[in-house]
């Protein structure tokens, strides 16, 4: 198993520029993430996805917009890309329910810069 | 909202005891975790605990937790080398969408 999957690794962008991120994963899970890493913030989550078919606005969505493809499948789309944009971010999956114990599976993660 | 802090650098030698420790605001936390995050790489879980529970041991790892006042804490013993690190502290409610990550404590171990 593959786990999670991101592509791409790194990726310079102009600003004003448009791209998505790619995410997949192959547990099964219905529960899929992106969050955002920037130094001595933490993770901030973006969107998330409970379940096939469903998305909601995490803590930071401005700029950015997601489609929950099909099961496997989580992407994270740029449209005008701004240097406030340049992280590090992380795409993670869980079996989701709604209650309880949440263990997140997380992606090697995309390195970002917008010049 | 919620909140999770946690100091930002800690350093150690090896062969030494690592404390790294987690502060958190919401009371009603329903489990909390410890995640770890090597260079280059995504996050991984370490252990968790669940709200209830004071203390929860696995191997090299000891978790504290305080409830009274939210303050969570992660023991290494014999820190080595491969121990260093970025170790992320969070937690989520009843409700495991709401997942809130501390900003990450960097862990050294000098040889």
């Amino acid at each position: 198993n593959a786990g999670v999957t991101q592509t791409p690794k790194f990726q310079v962008l102009k600003t004003g520029q448009s791209m998505t991120l790619q995410c997949a994963q192959d547990m099964n899970h219905n529960s899929m993430y992106w969050y955002r890493q920037d130094p001595g913030m933490g993770l901030r989550l973006i969107y998330y996805s409970a379940s096939e078919g469903t998305t909601d606005k995490g803590e930071v969505p401005n700029g950015y917009n997601v489609s929950r493809l099909n099961k496997r499948e989580f992407s994270l789309r740029l449209e005008s890309a701004a240097p406030s944009q340049t992280s590090v971010y992380f795409c993670a999956s869980s079996e989701g329910g709604w209650r309880g114990y949440n263990e997140q599976f997380f992606g090697p993660g995309t390195r970002l810069t917008v010049l | 909202g919620e909140d999770v802090e946690q100091s930002l650098f800690l350093s150690v030698r090896e062969g030494d005891s690592s404390v790294i420790n987690c502060t958190y605001t919401d009371s009603s936390s329903t489990y909390l975790y410890w995640y770890k995050q090597e260079p280059g790489a995504g996050l991984q879980l370490l252990t968790y605990i669940f709200s209830n529970m004071d203390m929860k041991q696995d191997q090299r790892l000891t978790v504290l937790l305080n409830k009274k006042d939210k303050h969570l804490s992660l023991r290494i013993a014999d820190t080595q080398t491969g121990d260093s690190a970025i170790y992320f502290c969070a937690e989520s409610g009843d409700y495991g969408q709401n997942f809130v990550f501390g900003p990450g404590t960097r862990l050294s171990v000098l040889p």
